[in-house]
């Protein structure tokens, strides 16, 4: 099973951006959608977006078209999620997960979270 | 977008019993092409991150013990665990991946 390797824990200002990264191991990187999931303190886990690596094709939830951007560099089997105008209520563990099977959003492996606190 | 639905909020099972979660999605979730249903079922401990326990509503994932069941179709979904173990203790969410976005339930906290 791919292992996904998240970077570290972030404190940002409200209004700035964040840049959280997610790497595939060795082979970690095919059509299976790369995406991220998050949880906010108390709430649920709600998906943000999705990329295909291979191909760079990205889509988005609509709650959070126009603020996030997901990406992918296949040379370094790495993608990454930048959210910005970052408000209070974006603080949260920010997942990456990819799909089991292309196509099918059903996310069998997960990296380990990336707690970014957005405070003032 | 699909709302799911999880119920209840939170459980207390007593260790070896069954505790059963239960799961509506605001549509189908009945994927025609392969007549299964595109509804998963996660584990959620704190301080990791969500594991995939069951998926197409009733298989299970490599590795999760067969205490864990997933039934239903169409937009009524069932989570079942059998002899229920200490290390069981955590928030189980059902998901829908039959649209973009896919959705989650609010989330089940089972107890001892």
């Amino acid at each position: 099973q791919v292992q996904l390797v998240q970077s570290g824990a972030e404190v940002k200002k409200p209004g700035s951006s964040v840049k959280v990264s997610c790497k595939a191991s060795e082979g970690g990187f095919t059509t299976q959608a790369i995406t991220w999931v998050r949880q906010a303190p108390g709430q649920g886990l709600e998906w943000m977006g999705g990329i295909i690596p291979i191909f760079g094709t990205a889509n988005y939830a609509q709650k959070f078209q126009g603020r996030v951007t997901i990406t992918a560099d296949t040379s370094t089997t790495t993608a990454f999620m930048e959210l910005s105008s970052l408000r209070a209520d974006d603080t949260a563990i920010y997942y990456c997960a990819r799909e089991r099977q292309a196509g099918f959003a059903i996310l069998s492996s997960w990296g380990h979270g990336t707690l970014v606190t957005v405070s003032s | 977008d699909i709302v799911m639905t999880q119920s209840p909020d939170s459980l207390a099972v007593s260790l070896g019993e069954r505790a059963t979660i239960k799961c509506k999605s605001s549509q189908s979730l009945l994927y025609a092409s392969n007549n299964r249903n595109n509804l998963a079922w996660y584990q959620h401990k704190p301080g990791q991150p969500p594991k995939l326990l069951i998926y197409w509503a009733s298989t299970r994932e490599s590795g999760v013990p067969a205490r864990f069941a997933g039934s239903g179709s169409g937009t009524e979904f069932t989570l079942t665990i059998n002899s229920l173990q200490a290390e069981d203790v955590a928030l189980y969410y059902c998901q829908q991946y039959f649209n973009t976005p896919p959705t989650f339930g609010g989330g089940t906290k089972v107890e001892i």
